[in-house]
């Protein structure tokens, strides 16, 4: 089974701080994809990043990077220079390959989610 | 291009009653996905559609909810008989599909569903 836990349920910051969200995996598997999602107040998810099992290169966009370490079963997400427009509650999420073998079919499990305030 | 859409954005309802719930997925994604969310349950998978056929209803809490989709477009979630507990964002999303690799799925905005 597979189980994504998001032990930080709230953070508060203060602009242009940086801020760290933890996100710890769980999966049999050898083959599997990593999401970042983000959740702004509108409500609407907004997909961040994917990230494939066999690819551990950190990966930087702009303020926003991650760090996939398979040896921990960590995808953390850090944003630099926080901005109030980060506030949003974001959510790590875990998949399986289709036809892995599994029944899986892509479907996305997702951590309980991080609430982020970043306050002027 | 357009995003995924999904009708009604809220719907109060009586407990008892059914309900439809509709998405439209973005234009040429042929893997559709319900999701649920809720305060105490967080995000939950209900059900995904292949083009039109469900090879995983896993998700399905009973047996009053079902979902059906027409060709690759949209598809409709229907809630029979609904219950308090059914109060929730019902959350649709789509993705290019693959036999041996993941997309990234692209959400809609959800309906707010309030069983009264």
């Amino acid at each position: 089974a597979q189980k994504v836990t998001q032990a930080q349920t709230e953070i508060s910051v203060v602009e242009k701080e940086d801020v760290t969200l933890d996100c710890v995996y769980e999966t049999r598997d050898t083959t599997y994809y990593l999401f970042w999602y983000k959740q702004p107040p509108s409500g609407e998810l907004v997909f961040l990043i994917r990230r494939n099992s066999f690819d551990e290169q950190n990966e930087i966009s702009g303020r926003y990077s991650w760090n996939f370490q398979k040896s921990t079963s960590s995808f953390n997400f850090t944003i630099t220079a926080s901005q109030v427009v980060d506030s949003a509650v974001y959510f790590c999420a875990l998949s399986e390959p289709p036809g892995a073998g599994g029944t899986s079919y892509g479907k996305l499990t997702f951590g309980q989610g991080t609430i982020l305030t970043v306050h002027p | 291009g357009a995003g995924v859409s999904q009708s009604p954005s809220n719907k109060v309802t009586e407990k008892g009653k059914d309900v439809e719930l509709r998405c439209d997925p973005i234009s040429g994604h042929t893997a559709l996905y319900w999701y649920r969310q809720s305060l105490g349950q967080g995000l939950e998978f209900l059900i995904y559609f292949q083009g039109n056929s469900a090879p995983d209803k896993s998700g399905l809490p009973s047996d009053r909810f079902s979902a059906e989709r027409t060709g690759e477009s949209v598809s409709t979630l229907t809630i029979q008989r609904t219950q308090q507990e059914d109060s929730a964002v019902y959350l649709c999303a789509s993705s290019l599909a693959h036999t041996e690799y993941t997309y990234e799925q692209y959400f809609g905005p959800g309906t707010r569903l309030t069983v009264t």
